[in-house]
């Protein structure tokens, strides 16, 4: 019954390597998100999808490349993967309601640590 | 620009005593905002919000957090903490809608210890 999930939830690799992080959520919303969320508990979007298509990109390294292959789904392809990628990983998703705010569901998070 | 300030990164009361996390925000149009806690090794849940209706916003978990123009801060309270309390809290403020998002901008959370 979980509303947003996140395979894996723990991430161990080595420098260079190239990784992916899969979401999912079940609730039917169109509007699905990445955010990064470093060592200090700071965080910060990363992308947004809107029924499978960017309309969010902020200042990140093109090695990061989302992928949404349904509005359920979207998937985090990491390449060559650096030290300072470390982080936990959250997706969200929330429905999209003209100028209104409707609550943004996280996932468990995934863990990336980068050896 | 929109931004949020949390006055404390670590945050210890006693069970039963009153809890107190500061925020503080900066918005140049009428702000929305919001407090998630995060528990650990949890994805984040909203508490509470505002989006300019009553000043007093109540929330889950005997949670309320007080919306002061004035000041321009939206401190969260509870009048009672409870061990389960524990975990991290974030303020958060709505940024400019844009393109049908509406982009969160975070604090840096406070982290709230509560001691038996």
């Amino acid at each position: 019954d979980t509303a947003v999930s996140q395979t894996p939830k723990y991430l161990v690799t080595q420098m260079g390597n190239d990784k992916s992080i899969k979401c999912e959520q079940n609730l039917g919303h169109d509007t699905m998100y990445w955010y990064k969320q470093d060592s200090k508990k700071f965080l910060k979007i990363m992308f947004s999808y809107n029924n499978k298509e960017l309309i969010i990109n902020e200042t990140v390294p093109n090695r990061f490349s989302p992928k949404s292959p349904d509005k359920a789904h979207l998937n985090l392809h990491i390449n060559s993967l650096e030290l300072g990628d470390s982080a936990v990983y959250f997706c969200a998703s929330s429905q999209a309601s003209g100028d209104s705010y409707n609550e943004q569901f996280f996932g468990p998070g995934t863990r990336l640590t980068v050896l | 620009a929109q931004s949020v300030t949390q006055l404390d990164s670590h945050v210890s009361v006693s069970e039963g005593t009153p809890v107190l996390l500061r925020c503080n925000y900066s918005s140049s149009y009428s702000p929305s905002l919001f407090w998630y806690v995060q528990h650990p090794n949890k994805g984040l849940q909203l508490l509470l919000k505002y989006t300019s209706a009553a000043t007093l916003v109540k929330g889950i978990n005997g949670f309320e957090a007080e919306f002061k123009k004035s000041e321009t801060s939206f401190h969260l309270t509870k009048p009672s903490a409870h061990m389960s309390d524990a975990a991290e809290y974030f303020c958060v403020v709505r940024g400019p809608y844009s393109g049908g998002y509406n982009k969160l901008i975070f604090g840096a959370g406070t982290r709230l210890a509560v001691h038996p």
